[in-house]
């Protein structure tokens, strides 16, 4: 089945330092992929995402490239502010064959914390 | 736009009690809203889908006689956990995805989770 693997966290940078959260995947076919973040005490909210090979996803200063070649997803930020610190998960959702019940279906990694200090 | 509200946010119960809670899509219609569960410091475990006027498709080991799903409209979807226990203690957050063609069809929008104590 479709799977998801994040880095293990948590992480802790100084305000300005370089991020990168690695994400790896398994699907079949040609999944898109997404990055999630969760500030405490809130909903998930799309980051960014790509849909096909090669594509990349940008917001707010990060920025993720979709790699087949290494069916990679990761996200990198260059200079990290306090108020990124929450918890962000990488996901992907892939159209099944005509009749499959997982349309749609995001699956998630297990999340990394990021924490940021001034 | 594409604002998904969930009530309550919190609520304790006693065991053995039923609780419901509500998953809107408030500016837009949701022909499919999906309901995890989040355990602390663990990602989100997909539960099952919901598609308006249809039954919820469950996914492989969650009980549906003990999560009823029902999604009565385009806008509303409910889950109940009949029965409580202490164990179904937890995090619990729909999405709503929108109809082909509008927006991005293959976004699901987050609600902000209902934390639900069963004592």
């Amino acid at each position: 089945g479709d799977s998801v693997t994040q880095m293990e966290g948590p992480v802790t940078l100084s305000e300005e330092a370089f991020l990168t959260i690695n994400c790896t995947y398994t699907a079949t076919g040609y999944p898109s992929l997404f990055w999630y973040v969760q500030y405490p005490g809130e909903g998930l909210q799309l980051l960014l995402k790509a849909t096909k090979a090669d594509d990349k996803g940008s917001n707010k200063g990060f920025e993720a490239t979709y790699r087949k070649e290494t069916t990679s997803f990761h996200l990198e930020k260059g200079s990290v502010q306090v108020s990124d610190s929450a918890v962000y998960f990488c996901a992907l959702t892939r159209y099944p064959n005509a009749g499959g019940t997982s349309y749609g279906k995001l699956t998630f990694g297990q999340g990394t914390i990021l924490t940021v200090h001034p | 736009g594409a604002v998904v509200s969930q009530h309550p946010s919190w609520v304790i119960c006693k065991s053995g009690t039923s609780v419901k809670i509500e998953c809107r899509s408030l500016d837009f219609q949701a022909t499919t809203m999906f309901w995890y569960r989040q355990f602390p410091k663990q990602s989100l475990m997909l539960m099952a889908t919901s598609n308006e006027g249809s039954k919820a498709t469950y996914e492989q080991g969650v009980e549906k006689d003990k999560f009823l799903i029902n999604h009565a409209s385009l806008t509303l979807s409910t889950l109940t956990v009949t029965s409580a226990h202490p164990e179904d203690s937890s995090f619990y957050i729909c999405s709503a995805r929108t109809r082909e063609g509008l927006r991005s069809y293959n976004e699901q929008f987050f609600g902000p989770g209902t934390r639900l104590t069963v004592l």
